[in-house]
């Protein structure tokens, strides 16, 4: 079935390193996105990118990194410059169609923790 | 700037009782795509709908309708004879017209739950 695979569902972290979550799509969409969830909060994007080997900062990209490399594949990494890093993250992706993007859909998220 | 307000934290309410989500949106765009999504206890979230702001006019989709108004800028969810399996929090969003899904404003989101 197509869809969007995010792995790990849970990742631990300790201060100072680095951590990648990963996402794939076969989807065959164009459009990916990271977001990022806080408890009681909305989401908020963190990295997009609508073709390969290019992408654009979020509203809240600083700590984060991302790479482009496939159309199936946008990693995120978490570095140690990123002050709060725990949070539940979310991929998404959507289809681009001329002008328009079309909705998002998203992956089932990883959980990271900072400890 | 654009923001979207989900004024309703949480709300519970017992099976088969209607219960309607409120979403209200600030933009200068005129215009924009409006969404709703559900997040269930899985995490993911799920598309429920999309509607440009030229399209004033309600949809119904089995037992979920919205009712759209650009003169009061909301777009509000009603589930009728809720179900237990309707409980999970669910989102209200805002985007651009033109740059769509990479633009995405959310509300706070609102958690559902149906007690049985």
């Amino acid at each position: 079935d197509g869809g969007i695979t995010q792995s790990p569902k849970y990742l631990f972290r300790k201060e100072g390193q680095n951590v990648t979550l990963s996402c794939e799509q076969n989807l065959n969409h164009d459009a990916m996105y990271w977001y990022r969830q806080d408890p009681g909060q909305g989401l908020r994007l963190i990295y997009y990118s609508q073709i390969v080997n290019d992408f654009q900062k979020g509203d809240i990209a600083e700590g984060y990194s991302v790479s482009r490399e496939k159309k199936e594949s946008f990693p995120l990494t978490v570095t140690s410059a990123q002050k709060n890093p725990t949070a539940f993250y979310l991929c998404a992706s959507s289809l681009l169609r001329g002008q328009l993007n079309t909705e998002a859909f998203f992956g089932q998220g990883t959980r990271l923790t900072v400890v | 700037a654009q923001k979207v307000t989900q004024a309703q934290t949480e709300i519970s309410v017992v099976e088969k009782e209607d219960v309607t989500l409120d979403c209200v949106y600030e933009t200068r765009d005129t215009t924009y795509y409006l969404f709703w999504y559900k997040q269930p206890p899985s995490g993911e979230l799920v598309f429920l709908i999309r509607r440009n702001s030229f399209d004033e006019q309600n949809e119904i989709s089995g037992r979920y309708s919205w009712n759209f108004q650009k003169s009061t800028s909301s777009f509000n969810f009603t589930i009728t004879a809720s179900q237990v399996v309707d409980s999970a929090v669910y989102f209200c969003a805002l985007s651009d017209y033109f740059q769509g899904a990479q633009k995405l404003v959310f509300g706070q989101g609102t958690r559902l739950t149906i007690n049985p």
